[in-house]
């Protein structure tokens, strides 16, 4: 398979513990995004790296949020301490910096806190 | 960049007649403008793609119409197919993407 991956798919957790999401992106893709989506909205940027390096991080939602990309290649998001509020679909997207500038999209991790 | 607003919510329409699903943004350095498609449980899908030094381009069946001086960008889907059916969002680009709510598409056998 060669599209881009995300791991898990679906998340079930209690408030106020830790979650992490996986998203490995298309191997040639040099920049990798991260969205979240709630039921009747478009996806909502959170963030996105450029090989390893992170070029913007304003949008993540609080502190609680975290993003890496180590070794410019699979990404994680971590989300500590999570809320009901942080219920959503996290979605991930790689592209080429220099390509049309589509965005390859995965399926996205689904995120329950009860 | 982040309004990117659609117009109506829900379109419902008959097989075989167009669509056509609109966008507005607000954001004038954009220089770039997807259309995604989404179904159910899956991720956000490319549909066409236009620059903004272009006013519409063509794809299988999809049409879209930039105007860059009202910030407007539709969608035309010609001989709508139940496989249509689906959440469709525009997107505009500075830098990174920026979403809109999104227009769902109910195709009516």
């Amino acid at each position: 398979d060669t599209g881009v991956s995300q791991d898990p798919r679906h998340k079930i957790t209690k408030r106020g513990q830790n979650v992490t999401f996986r998203c490995d992106p298309i191997s040639e893709h040099n920049r990798l995004y991260w969205y979240r989506q709630t039921l009747g909205q478009g996806p909502e940027f959170l963030t996105y790296f450029q090989n390893e390096a992170q070029l913007e991080k304003s949008r993540l939602l609080s502190d609680r949020f975290s993003a890496e990309r180590p070794k410019g290649s699979f990404s994680t998001l971590e989300i500590q301490r999570t809320e009901q509020g942080d219920s959503a679909m996290y979605l991930c997207a790689s592209s080429l910096k220099q390509n049309t500038g589509e965005l390859f999209f995965g399926e996205g991790s689904r995120l329950t806190v009860l | 960049g982040e309004s990117v607003g659609l117009h109506l919510p829900t379109l419902s329409v008959q097989e075989g007649d167009n669509s056509i699903i609109n966008c507005a943004y607000s954001n004038s350095a954009s220089d770039y403008f997807i259309w995604y498609k989404q179904e159910s449980g899956k991720g956000p899908q490319f549909i066409i793609d236009i620059r903004s030094n272009m006013d519409k381009r063509q794809g299988q069946r999809v049409t879209v119409l930039l105007n860059k001086t009202v910030k407007h960008l539709s969608l035309q889907i010609a001989a709508t197919q139940p496989g249509d059916s689906a959440v469709y969002f525009c997107a505009e680009r500075e830098n990174k993407f920026y979403f809109g709510s999104g227009t769902k598409l109910n195709v009516k056998p």
